[in-house]
């Protein structure tokens, strides 16, 4: 199994450009997740998912957008992208009650110039 | 809310023990986790603890789980350099979504 799989693994964006980070997982989890990480900072949530068709804010949702596609995938979509939003980009997923925690993706290191 | 403290630095020679605790606030946690990341990679679940429990051991980690003063902590017997990576503390609620993590603790093994 792939477990949860990010694309692409690196990326440098101009300021004001536009993308979308992909994430999969294979393991049929319900919820679906995107953390940044930042030194000093630890991880971040951006956004969730906990089940196909909802999305909610986390703790630093301004200048994304989320899509949660299905089951499988959940993107995080970066319309203007700015300076601030260099950073490490990790996904995961879990099934909330289960004792395994989240199983995460290994990152997308973004640049934004 | 909830909240999630660790130490931020720790470092140790090869062979010795390490121990990295983490406290957390909310006493309605009912899992525990540790979690490793290695530079430039992911995070990895390295071992986890239910609410109900003081201890758990596998192999060179031992997690012990203080619910009354909510303090948690890894040792890492026979540490290796293969060991330094961060270590991040995280604990699930019952009803929640998410994980809340620590800002981890970077444990440096120097030979």
């Amino acid at each position: 199994n792939a477990g949860v799989t990010q694309t692409p693994k690196f990326q440098v964006l101009k300021t004001g450009q536009s993308m979308t980070l992909q994430c999969a997982q294979d393991m049929n989890h319900n919820s679906m997740y995107w953390y940044r990480q930042d030194p000093g900072m630890g991880l971040r949530l951006i956004y969730y998912s906990a089940s196909e068709g909802t999305t909610d804010k986390g703790e630093v949702p301004n200048g994304y957008n989320v899509s949660r596609l299905n089951k499988r995938e959940f993107s995080l979509r970066l319309e203007s992208a700015a300076p601030s939003q260099t950073s490490v980009y990790f996904c995961a997923s879990m099934t909330p009650g289960q004792n395994y925690g989240y199983t995460f993706g290994s990152g997308t290191r973004l640049t934004v110039v | 809310g909830e909240d999630v403290e660790q130490s931020l630095f720790l470092s140790v020679r090869e062979g010795d023990s390490s121990v990295i605790n983490c406290t957390y606030t909310d006493s309605s946690s009912t899992y525990l986790y540790w979690y490793k990341q290695e530079p430039g990679a992911g995070l990895q679940l390295l071992t986890y603890i239910f609410s109900n429990m003081d201890m758990k051991q596998d192999q060179r980690l031992t997690v012990l789980l203080n619910k009354k003063d909510k303090h948690l902590s890894l040792r890492i017997a026979d540490t290796q350099t293969g060991d330094s990576a961060i270590y991040f503390c995280a604990e699930s609620m019952e009803g929640y979504s998410t994980l809340t993590f620590g800002k981890g603790t970077m444990l440096l093994v120097s030979p």
